[in-house]
């Protein structure tokens, strides 16, 4: 069985810096992806980004960027020009890959992130 | 296109009481997700489905049935609801490829 941990509850950030939320895992897999959701105050769960465990390069969307390190089984968010908009908490999820997968995500325990004015 | 929709959006049982809870989709995806998520916590699967007429088990089964009748619909049964049922129900759906899409939540509370 797969586990995500998040070990940060909590984090702030000013508008316009920079944050980075860590994200651990722990497979016996190879082959499989790894997200981050956002689920703003309306629950709605929103992805935000994703990463292939066979790329190397790490996946960019715009402000957001991951830190992949397969080795040390290690998925960082990095939130570059902070927006008020990105207050919210962050979910990083682990997917296995295959046809039996059922494509079934586990989820870490989340991140709530506040940006300030 | 609505997406994935769920039905209903809040709703109040008394324990032992039963209820269906119902998530459409018009994506035609093929698999669909009944997660539930517990405060602070992240989202848990509780039962999925491949296609029309088949389910499987999650992680937290338990107290929990569903049916894939229509490749549409996945509908997410309380048979004797429980205070420990307490949460928000996600349901998600997909095509044969990685990304989940999910609706907007259901709040359940049991008393």
């Amino acid at each position: 069985a797969q586990t995500v941990t998040q070990s940060q509850p909590e984090m702030s950030v000013q508008e316009a810096e920079t944050v980075t939320l860590s994200c651990t895992y722990d497979t016996s897999e190879s082959n499989y992806y790894l997200f981050w959701y956002k689920q703003p105050p309306s629950r709605q769960m929103i992805l935000v980004i994703r990463q292939e465990a066979y790329k190397q390069q790490n996946a960019t969307e715009n402000r957001f960027s991951v830190n992949f390190q397969k080795a040390a089984k290690s998925f960082s968010l990095k939130i570059s020009d902070s927006q008020l908009g990105d207050t919210a908490m962050y979910f990083c999820a682990f997917m296995k890959h295959g046809s039996d997968a059922g494509n079934m995500l586990t989820f870490g325990g989340g991140t709530r992130l506040m940006v300030k004015p | 296109n609505a997406g994935v929709t769920q039905t209903p959006k809040f709703r109040v049982l008394k324990t032992g009481q039963s209820m269906t809870l119902l998530c459409a989709q018009d994506m035609n995806h093929e698999y669909m997700y009944w997660y539930r998520q517990d405060p602070g916590m992240g989202l848990r699967l509780i039962h999925y489905s491949v296609g029309e007429g088949t389910t499987a088990k999650g992680e937290v089964p338990d107290g929990y049935n569903v049916s894939r009748l229509k490749k549409q619909n996945f509908l997410l049964g309380l048979e004797s609801a429980a205070p420990s049922q307490t949460s928000v129900y996600f349901c998600a759906s997909s095509r044969q490829t990685y990304e989940q899409y999910f609706g907007p939540g259901t709040r359940l509370t049991v008393t």
